[in-house]
């Protein structure tokens, strides 16, 4: 079946330093690929999408690329901010699956000053 | 609405008493999905409506578990029986078409006692 694995938390940085959170999937065929976050106290958001192959995904200048050889959608922000602590999810929607998504477990970020 | 409501917030019961989940989705979304976020098993898909109708159910994890849409709007799950291994916050979310992206409620806190 479908899967995904995500780094886990918690992950504490400081302000304007670079992020990288770790997704790696498992499924058939050519599956979308999203990146949504939770706020404190607030419902997930829809934080970037990748579609096919190679696509990159942009969003409050957090990014991902769709590597299908490494089956992989990596998070990356070149400098963070406090505002950016939230919980991180990965996850997968396959071929023709619509909003039928597959999520990690989540990765706690906490951005400190 | 807005946004995508649910309601209660946050729900106490006693193990074996039956409960009711409400979801109000935005105005005009025919699709409505339900998933469920527990520690042991992070977010899990449940159940997708299009319309009041349910092509898939895979997701529900017990005959225990129901749920139905009326009038293309409101969605109710229903949790027979209650067990502790339900407590969980349970995650709504609407989206315009199969394809488009979900927007989701800030979910329902579950707790067995």
């Amino acid at each position: 079946g479908n899967s995904v694995t995500q780094m886990e938390g918690p992950v504490t940085l400081s302000e304007e330093a670079f992020l990288t959170i770790n997704c790696t999937y498992t499924a058939t065929g050519y599956p979308s690929l999203f990146w949504y976050v939770q706020y404190p106290g607030e419902g997930l958001q829809l934080l970037l999408k990748a579609t096919k192959a190679d696509d990159k995904g942009s969003n409050k200048g957090f990014e991902a690329t769709y590597r299908k050889e490494t089956t992989s959608f990596h998070l990356e922000k070149g400098s963070v901010q406090v505002s950016d602590s939230a919980v991180y999810f990965c996850a997968l929607s396959p071929t023709g699956g619509g909003n039928k998504l597959t999520f990690g477990t989540g990765t706690q970020l906490k951005v400190e000053l | 609405g807005a946004g995508v409501s649910q309601s209660p917030s946050n729900k106490v019961t006693e193990k074996g008493k039956d409960v009711e989940l409400r979801c109000d989705p935005i105005s005009g979304h025919t699709a409505l999905y339900w998933y469920r976020q527990s520690l042991g098993q992070g977010l899990e898909f449940l159940i997708y409506f299009q319309g009041n109708s349910a092509p898939d159910k895979s997701g529900l994890p017990s005959d225990r578990f129901s749920a139905e849409r009326t009038g293309g709007s409101v969605s109710t799950l229903t949790i027979q029986r209650t067990q502790q291994e339900d407590s969980a916050v349970y995650l709504c979310a609407s989206s315009s078409g199969r394809n488009t992206e979900a927007f989701f409620g800030q979910g329902t806190r579950l707790t067995v006692v």
